[in-house]
């Protein structure tokens, strides 16, 4: 089945203990992003990369790090997680074309910080 | 800021026809227009896009206007599953980025 998958699903922490959300896609998708979800906010875009070994910032990336080692794989990575980093996380991928092709999400993981 | 507006909510009976209105006066030639869903608070699920013509697929159909300043989503035949927040989004066909706003909460009633 074509997904995306994230781990873990839930999540609790405390304020600076390093931790990483893992995704991975089986679609050899090129693109692939994460945001965050929080409410009255929408969701809002971390990070993005439109390849192996390229990433770049979304509108919130402070406090945050990714890699993109692999195409399948984009892992989150929170060096010092603070209490404002509680929220829900999903992780997308989809198609690099440029043809509007739609993106496949994640089923999320809420984080904790406290 | 998101460049599209819809209404915060909207009721509908279940076995009707759900029209969801968004209005992007602003929208740019090559941008398309995307509809997506997120039931309580699931990853987002793709419905349907379009550029200026009219869309179907097996979930929903998109009609929009000529101007392209507005379109609206329809659920021919609504059921209490498709009670979620649905989003309409616009982005270009090479510019990755989605600009969400906050959807139109819609409820399917019995």
């Amino acid at each position: 089945e074509a997904q995306v998958t994230q781990n873990p699903r839930y999540l609790i922490t405390v304020t600076g203990k390093k931790l990483t959300v893992t995704c991975s896609q089986n679609m050899n998708h090129e693109y692939m992003s994460w945001y965050r979800q929080d409410p009255g906010l929408g969701l809002r875009q971390i990070y993005y990369s439109m390849n192996v070994e390229v990433t770049d910032k979304g509108d919130v990336p402070e406090g945050y790090k990714v890699s993109r080692k692999e195409k399948r794989n984009f892992p989150l990575i929170l060096e010092s997680p603070s209490p404002n980093q509680t929220s829900l996380y999903f992780c997308a991928s989809s198609l690099g074309r440029p043809l509007g092709y739609g993106y496949t999400f994640g089923s999320g993981t809420r984080l904790t910080v406290v | 800021d998101a460049k599209t507006t819809q209404p915060p909510s909207m009721d509908c009976a279940e076995g009707r026809a759900a029209n969801l209105p968004c209005n992007h006066s602003t929208i740019s030639g090559n941008e398309y227009v995307y509809w997506y869903r997120q039931i309580h608070s699931q990853g987002p699920q793709y419905i349907i896009h379009g550029l200026k013509n009219n869309e179907t697929n097996e979930m929903a159909s998109l009609i929009i206007t000529e101007d392209r300043k507005s379109s609206t989503l329809i659920l021919p035949h609504a059921t209490l599953r498709d009670t979620a927040v649905y989003y309409c989004i616009l982005n270009a066909g090479n510019n990755r980025k989605l600009i969400w706003g906050l959807g139109t909460s819609l409820a399917v009633n019995p």
